[in-house]
């Protein structure tokens, strides 16, 4: 099984909503990663999880905040976010060996009104 | 500084003709490079990768990638062009020199849209 699952699949909420966006893989990955990706942009990489520990944080705004309850779950909360947050959020796995393949899910289109 | 440049934001060609969809590279050590596929509303989907050995990389769908490492390139190729390759196709690189600010990080070009017409 190569599949990473991301739900909701679509999401609407208004700037004073508070949501969350999920993430599952069961390829036993140690790494997992949030990614936001603008029309007909490249990935732009927000969070790294390794061994369920948050690694990487590209100084991402408070308002979204990461969560790895355990190494088959990833969370995102979000919270007070801006129309221009509004894009496609990625998930992503791999293992934690010398190629670091990235699997990915299909997305959370997110649009905040 | 890491990069990956994609110097086509568009390729077009006609079914049945062979495809190259360029990309060059500039990392530290090594490079772990991928091609990955995105069609309309989906993630990427993994294409194919360069990790070590033989220079010609053969992957899904029918693509293949050559890695030339003095001209510093991976360019993704495909001998018979078909519509349905028609998407978004992006190249990307990971460092070989692993370290904590690195660790797993995924350098992206910016993306060649591939139109294959009937």
């Amino acid at each position: 099984d190569t599949e990473v699952t991301q739900t909701p699949k679509h999401l609407v909420m208004g700037m004073t909503n508070k949501k969350s966006l999920k993430c599952e893989q069961h390829m036993g990955h140690r790494a997992m990663y949030w990614y936001k990706q603008k029309a007909k942009k490249p990935p732009e990489l927000m969070f790294v999880y390794s061994y369920e520990k948050l690694s990487i944080n590209e100084s991402v705004p408070s308002r979204f905040s990461p969560e790895c309850p355990n190494s088959s779950l990833l969370n995102l909360h979000l919270h007070a976010l801006q129309p221009e947050d509004s894009a496609l959020y990625l998930c992503a796995s791999s293992q934690m060996d010398r190629s670091y393949e990235q699997y990915f899910g299909p997305g959370t289109r997110l649009t905040v009104t | 500084a890491q990069s990956v440049a994609q110097p086509e934001d568009q390729v077009n060609v006609a079914e049945g003709n062979p495809l190259t969809v360029k990309c060059t590279y500039s990392v530290s050590g090594n490079p772990y490079l991928f091609w990955y596929v995105q069609y309309p509303n989906r993630g990427l989907q993994f294409l194919l990768k360069y990790i070590t050995g033989d220079n010609l990389v053969k992957g899904s769908y029918g693509f293949e990638a050559e890695f030339n490492k003095s001209q510093t390139s991976f360019h993704l190729k495909k001998p018979s062009a078909l519509v349905s390759d028609s998407a978004l196709y992006f190249c990307a690189v990971r460092p070989g020199a692993l370290r904590g600010s690195t660790l797993g990080r995924l350098y992206f070009g910016r993306g060649t849209q591939l139109t294959v017409w009937p």
